[in-house]
């Protein structure tokens, strides 16, 4: 079983859809969780992350964190064309130097 | 502008060459990083460098070795390559912090290998 399960998708919406992206994960002790967003051709970025569980919100993206259930999410409001992209979910322990990376979603948002 | 790059974007060589990807950030971060990136697989570690000449072997280091003489400078190179090493070569570095905190992560644009 992988450490960290990611749905790859293609995931396609219309334009201004709401967006849900989901990871799982295995390992109680992960407690930094995080969102990369890759375009194609590109390494990837982090997008936002968050610490242990709870939720937090940077514009039109918010990452929500359930550690009882094992599992993250990344919504996106009012997606654009300009969002998409492969969404990598990524995660590591306290004082750890590894970071496990989802397989990542890829995302299309049509016009 | 933070900056990694890569010294090529798409590379193609015969099975048993000796490949040497060269990685160079201008951060003057500790941590550097290769990882590979195949689909539906995702991001997976081959090594790190948490100093100059100092490494740790990741989750997939075989038919790999790496070499950091210089800060800037993180080299991957494959040994004798075959087509099972045929990837995408992602290297990204980041500060060293505290280890309690989440440092960036910076990706170079990735090297596109074919081992024919």
């Amino acid at each position: 079983q992988k450490e960290v399960e990611q749905d790859p998708g293609p995931l396609s919406v219309p334009e201004g859809a709401i967006v849900s992206l989901n990871c799982t994960y295995s390992n109680s002790a992960f407690q930094y969780f995080m969102w990369y967003r890759q375009y194609s051709r590109k390494g990837p970025e982090l997008l936002m992350y968050t610490y242990s569980s709870g939720n937090k919100e940077d514009g039109r993206f918010t990452a929500q964190v359930d550690k009882s259930s094992k599992y993250i999410s990344l919504f996106i409001r009012d997606s654009q064309p300009s969002d998409s992209a492969t969404y990598l979910c990524a995660m590591r322990n306290t004082g750890g130097f590894k970071t496990i990376f989802g397989a990542g979603t890829r995302l299309f948002v049509k016009a | 502008d933070v900056k990694v790059t890569q010294s090529s974007r798409y590379l193609v060589k015969r099975t048993g060459e000796k490949v040497f990807l060269e990685c160079v950030q201008d951060m003057d971060h500790e941590n550097m990083f290769w990882y590979r990136q195949d689909p539906g697989l995702g991001l997976r570690l081959i090594y790190f460098s948490y100093d100059v000449k100092m490494k740790e072997k990741g989750d997939i280091p075989e038919g790999y070795s790496v070499s950091r003489e210089k800060k800037e400078r993180f080299s991957l190179i494959l040994e004798s390559a075959s087509t099972n090493q045929t990837s995408m070569y992602l290297c990204a570095s980041s500060s060293a912090g505290s280890g309690r905190s989440v440092e960036t992560q910076y990706f170079g644009p990735g090297t596109r290998l074919l081992v024919l």
